[in-house]
């Protein structure tokens, strides 16, 4: 069984460009999970996707976007970066199901727009 | 929306047990409240996951009352090794997740 993984490690941007981050779920887990976590603060809510649909968002505006795969991978987008969109950024997969909020939680990607 | 209020920090020493309140209202009938301990610079691990009353599992424990407005983790005879930051987690009834702040647990020797 393998974990949650998330690419890359580290990321440095600048403001206005865009970014993709990706993430590969636990092995038979069908639910992603996305949060941004600011230095000091706990993670946030961004989106959720089931079955390659979004099922949950948070208060991020339109930039922020996700796609889920049917291998139910993921991938997190943001265009236009502001200097506000630095932090970590988190990835959790799980089963949909009555406790689908035991989430595994992959080590996530620090990114940097400067 | 769903708010959950959790003491900023807590200080422990080693051998005691420590527990953490976490006040949330407006949560999803359905759901259920989860743990999470944090170390710096990783992701968040699962501790602990309840609907009502009391749940225990090898580390902890969960109490949460009938009103499921509040839920406390309780960790027994706590190590140098559980400093961390611990987090609950909720669902809101709009289907958002919700973080409370964190707690960071200072345990002493």
């Amino acid at each position: 069984e393998t974990g949650v993984t998330q690419s890359p490690t580290h990321l440095i941007k600048t403001r206005g460009q865009q970014v993709t981050l990706r993430c590969s779920s636990q092995s038979g887990h069908n639910t992603v999970s996305w949060y941004q976590q600011a230095l000091g603060q706990g993670p946030q809510f961004i989106f959720q996707y089931y079955r390659e649909e979004e099922n949950g968002r948070g208060n991020f505006p339109p930039r922020f976007s996700g796609l889920q795969f049917p291998n139910y991978s993921s991938e997190l987008n943001v265009n236009a970066l502001e200097l506000d969109d630095s932090a970590l950024y988190l990835c959790a997969s799980s089963l949909m199901g009555p406790a689908y909020n035991e989430q595994f939680f992959g080590p996530g990607t620090r990114l940097t727009v400067l | 929306l769903a708010k959950t209020t959790q003491p900023i920090s807590m200080d422990s020493y080693e051998g005691q047990e420590v527990n953490i309140t976490c006040s949330h209202n407006n949560i999803a009938t359905n759901d259920y409240i989860t743990w999470y301990q944090q170390f710096p610079s990783q992701g968040p691990r699962f501790i602990i996951q309840g609907y009502k009353t009391k749940v225990t599992n090898e580390v902890a424990s969960l109490f949460i009352p009938a009103d499921r407005k509040s839920s406390t983790l309780s960790l027994p005879r706590v190590s140098l090794s559980d400093t961390a930051v611990y987090y609950c987690l909720v669902g809101d009834q709009g289907g958002k997740l919700i973080f409370g702040q964190g707690t960071e647990l200072s345990v002493k020797p």
